[in-house]
């Protein structure tokens, strides 16, 4: 298996711009989640699918930020209008419930980049 | 409020000089508590689950632990190749995922 794939790697936009963000998840894996990583605040989840329907958004920072699932296997995160503090690297990953527990391994891909000047 | 807190924020070990990272957590009906490797660059990986108080799990040089309170990842002999930060995660209360801060840990050979 690939491993959960995003695209594009590196992005350098300008402020104002709309900036949209891909992840495929591994096949069959049934949850999908969103994150930022920035040196100020770590780590944090904005967003998670389970059976392609968000779950909760209660991470997403601002109305400027929109994450759909239209299919099991892709996954949109965007910012429109884009702001330089959106500058960050942004991770999707997913993982596959096991009966009984909420959460399970994540895999993780290998983040998107995001610089908005 | 649910809170994950990591210590030392930063750790510097001796190849093969053993020692523990520490993560207490304030979560209540905890879930799981995950622990995690990220090294630069790259998208955290996955070390280990624990479920409940008195559980631990090995991986190679590391084992993971979990009391009502805290979580120990204890790390045995390390070698450079175990440089990273780890993170520590917890499932639960009122969050769906609450992550610490992680700690970075350099080991010299």
């Amino acid at each position: 298996d690939a491993g959960v794939i995003q695209s594009p790697r590196h992005e350098v936009t300008e402020m104002g711009q709309e900036v949209t963000l891909r992840c495929k998840p591994i096949s069959g894996h049934d949850y999908l989640f969103w994150y930022r990583q920035t040196m100020m605040r770590g780590l944090e989840l904005l967003i998670y699918f389970n059976n392609n329907v968000p779950i909760d958004d209660s991470g997403m920072p601002e109305d400027r930020f929109s994450a759909k699932m239209p299919n099991a296997s892709f996954s949109t995160l965007k910012i429109q209008p884009s702001e330089p503090r959106d500058s960050a690297v942004y991770f999707c990953a997913s993982s596959l419930a096991q009966p009984g527990l909420s959460y399970n391994e994540q895999f993780f891909g290998p983040g998107t980049r995001l610089t908005v000047l | 409020e649910d809170q994950v807190t990591q210590s030392p924020e930063a750790l510097r070990l001796q190849e093969g000089e053993s020692s523990s990272l520490n993560c207490s957590y304030t979560v209540s009906g905890l879930r799981g508590l995950f622990w995690y490797r990220q090294d630069p660059g790259k998208g955290p990986e996955f070390l280990f689950t624990l479920y409940s108080a008195g559980e631990e799990k090995e991986k190679e040089r590391l084992k993971a632990t979990l009391t009502k309170k805290e979580s120990f990842l204890h790390i045995t002999a390390p070698k450079p190749e175990d440089s990273a930060t780890y993170l520590c995660v917890s499932s639960g209360g009122r969050r769906a995922l609450t992550f610490g801060s992680g700690t970075r840990l350099q080991v010299q050979p």
